[in-house]
């Protein structure tokens, strides 16, 4: 069975200083990996995706994480935080084979950027 | 339509009764999915559709959960002798056969008193 870890319920982090979001996973054999955000209020909203090739992955809004397939790591970074980027982060896994199409999700990381 | 709509937003109901919540996914989207977020929970997958292949069921919490698609686009989930428990916001999301992006619905607050 295909899982996701987001070991922090929480992340602070000043405006302007670098942020990470951690995010583990297991799953059969190759995955697919993906971040969404939800902001207060909306939607949750697709962010970046790694699927094959580079393991650094650029998104929207000048977030990026980085595939590490020993660790079966896919952290969600951003060099310079904002304050507008305070929201719920959530990280999925689907298996390339196996478990049909079904995204998992992680818990979510509430990410809280301050002035 | 522009985007995944669910209605209703906002559902309050009393135990022991069914209600049906409405997924409108993207036109031309044939995977469609339900989730459900509770507080401090994540996402927990309920169903998936992908055209006219069998539903992936796997999520579905007990019988009392149903959801169906009728021809290939509206989807409805309904939940049966409704306990407090299923009280949650239950999310559809949409996707293009080749893409696996998901677009989600704003979803549907479920209150069960």
């Amino acid at each position: 069975a295909q899982s996701v870890a987001q070991p922090e319920d929480q992340v602070n982090v000043a405006e302007g200083n670098p942020l990470t979001v951690k995010c583990t996973y297991s799953v059969s054999g190759n995955p697919y990996l993906f971040w969404y955000v939800q902001y207060p209020n909306r939607g949750l909203q697709f962010l970046l995706k790694y699927i094959t090739g580079d393991n650094l992955v650029k998104g929207s809004y000048g977030f990026e994480a980085e595939f590490n397939k020993s660790q079966t790591s896919f952290h969600l970074k951003k060099p310079s935080a904002l304050v507008s980027d305070s929201a719920l982060y959530f990280c999925a896994v689907r298996g390339v084979t196996g478990g049909g199409n079904k995204l998992t999700f992680g818990t979510g990381t509430q990410l809280k950027v301050e002035l | 339509g522009a985007g995944v709509s669910q209605s209703p937003s906002n559902k309050v109901t009393e135990k022991g009764k069914d209600v049906e919540l409405r997924c409108d996914p993207i036109s031309g989207h044939t995977a469609l999915y339900w989730y459900r977020q509770s507080l401090g929970q994540g996402l927990e997958f309920l169903i998936y559709f992908q055209g006219n292949s069998a539903p992936d069921k796997s999520g579905l919490p007990s019988d009392r959960f149903s959801a169906e698609r009728t021809g290939g686009s509206v989807s409805t989930l309904t939940i049966q002798r409704t306990q407090q428990e299923d009280s949650a916001v239950y999310l559809c999301a949409s996707s293009s056969l080749q893409g696996d992006k998901l677009f989600f619905g704003s979803g549907t607050q479920l209150s069960v008193l």
